[in-house]
């Protein structure tokens, strides 16, 4: 089992641009997660979904979309690129809920000039 | 709203010593607490984690303790080794909502060898 994949692995964006961060899970997970981790702050929740065709804002949700069309892929879309944008972001899945263990991929390293 | 704090933010012990990391919480309603490690260029790994009806917990050098009264949590590493040169996050979240993970903002630990 690959676990959890994310792509690109790394990006630079010009500010304005747009594009989509892809992630799958092959775990048959139920829910899906997108943080963002920026220095001295940990992980900030983005968006996330509890299941196929779902999904709901977390903590800092403007600028991003996301979309579950498939149970195993979560993408994540910046529609305008922002300088305030430039984070690593990570992509997670648990089985349940948030009374679970939450599998990541090894992240986005995303630059926005 | 709910916060996680964490302390302290950088800690370095010598390899064979022990190791103690320790977060608070502010949410009472919070009944799950996770630890991850992250090591450079990689996602968070879960590495323990302790439920509100438990009071402590243990697998090998790793140990957990939880003070509901208190809300906080402690992260115990005996023997470490250079292996264990990475960031922990601490996080706390409730059962019934699915958005509620808080993660603490890190703690980047050396174990000199």
């Amino acid at each position: 089992n690959a676990g959890v994949t994310q792509t690109p692995k790394f990006r630079v964006l010009k500010t304005g641009q747009s594009m989509t961060l892809l992630c799958a899970q092959d775990m048959n997970h139920e829910y899906m997660y997108w943080y963002r981790q920026d220095p001295g702050m940990g992980l900030r929740l983005i968006h996330y979904s509890v299941g196929e065709g779902t999904t709901a804002k977390g903590e800092v949700p403007d600028g991003y979309n996301v979309s579950r069309l498939k149970k195993q892929n979560f993408l994540l879309g910046l529609e305008s690129a922002a300088p305030s944008q430039t984070s690593v972001y990570f992509c997670a899945s648990s089985y349940t809920g948030s009374d679970q263990p939450q599998h990541f991929g090894d992240g986005t390293r995303l630059s926005i000039l | 709203g709910e916060n996680v704090e964490q302390h302290p933010s950088t800690l370095s012990v010598q390899e064979g010593d022990s190791a103690v990391i320790k977060c608070t919480y502010s949410d009472s309603a919070s009944n799950y607490f996770p630890w991850y490690k992250q090591e450079l260029g990689k996602g968070p790994q879960l590495i323990i984690d302790i439920r509100s009806n438990v009071g402590e917990k243990k697998d090998q050098r790793i140990a957990v303790t939880l003070n509901k009264t208190a809300k906080h949590f402690s992260l115990h590493i005996t023997e470490t080794q250079p292996e264990d040169s990475a960031v922990y996050f601490c996080a706390a979240s409730m059962y019934t909502s699915y958005d509620k993970v808080i993660f603490g903002p890190g703690t980047s630990l050396s174990v000199i060898p």
